[in-house]
């Protein structure tokens, strides 16, 4: 059974930098064709596409947020990290991580998602 | 960037009707244009992906048809479980884009 899990504070303030764990189980990142990506909501939107990692270390980025973000993988823990750095109220959104293949190239499995608020 | 618009943004219906939902790209995309499916307070859910093709575990009465610019999601009996929001994603290019949604309510 293949699971995602994110994890982070719930509340950070403006300009500080945010860092979420996405931690898995019953699939390895170390499998060709395998990704996670990281998509966030604000309350009552749409959804947004943040970062993507692949099994060989290959990193997408959305470019309106490039400059702001970083993804890593640590495949010994089962777990991909996003830093967002320069946190602003209009960040405030749930942050989900999901996994993706180049077989079906969708986000197949989601986690349940992380709130974050930004607010001083 | 790949802009998806979806229509329409809201719909009533009752249950046992069936209900289409419309998604276009701003360019050709051949079919990597996905389904999800969410329900208020959870995660998305995976229904359709390469434009047609059933996700494991989905029910039949989903259906995805199209190609290149214009996409639709039918459902053929809409049931009281499907009541939620529908997007569409395209992964033909980064960055990867969604739809705004549609809402399908309770007539």
């Amino acid at each position: 059974q293949i699971t995602l899990k994110e994890s982070g504070p719930t509340l950070v303030k403006p300009t500080q930098t945010l860092t979420l764990t996405c931690t898995f189980s019953g699939f390895s990142l170390t499998t060709s064709g395998v990704g996670v990506g990281w998509i966030r909501q604000p309350p009552g939107k749409a959804l947004e596409w943040l970062a993507l990692i692949y099994w060989d270390d290959d990193k997408r980025y959305s470019p309106s947020l490039k400059s702001r973000l970083t993804i890593t993988k640590d495949t010994s823990k089962n777990q991909v990290v996003l830093t967002m750095t320069n946190m602003d109220p209009v960040d405030t959104a749930t942050y989900y991580c999901a996994m993706t293949t180049l077989t079906s190239d969708a986000f197949d499995i989601w986690g349940q998602g992380t709130m974050v608020t930004v607010s001083s | 960037d790949i802009q998806m618009t979806q229509s329409p943004s809201s719909l009533s219906a009752s249950v046992g009707d069936r209900v289409t939902i419309t998604c276009r790209a701003s360019q050709s995309i051949s079919k990597y244009l996905y389904w999800y499916q969410q329900k208020p307070g959870k995660a998305p859910k995976l229904l359709i992906y390469a434009a047609s093709s059933l996700q494991s575990g989905v029910p039949s009465r989903f259906s995805g048809s199209g190609s290149g610019t214009d996409f639709t999601l039918t459902i053929s009996s809409l049931q009281a479980e499907d009541f939620a929001t529908y997007y569409c994603q395209q992964s033909y290019r980064t960055p990867l884009t969604f739809g705004q949604g549609t809402k399908v309510e309770i007539k």
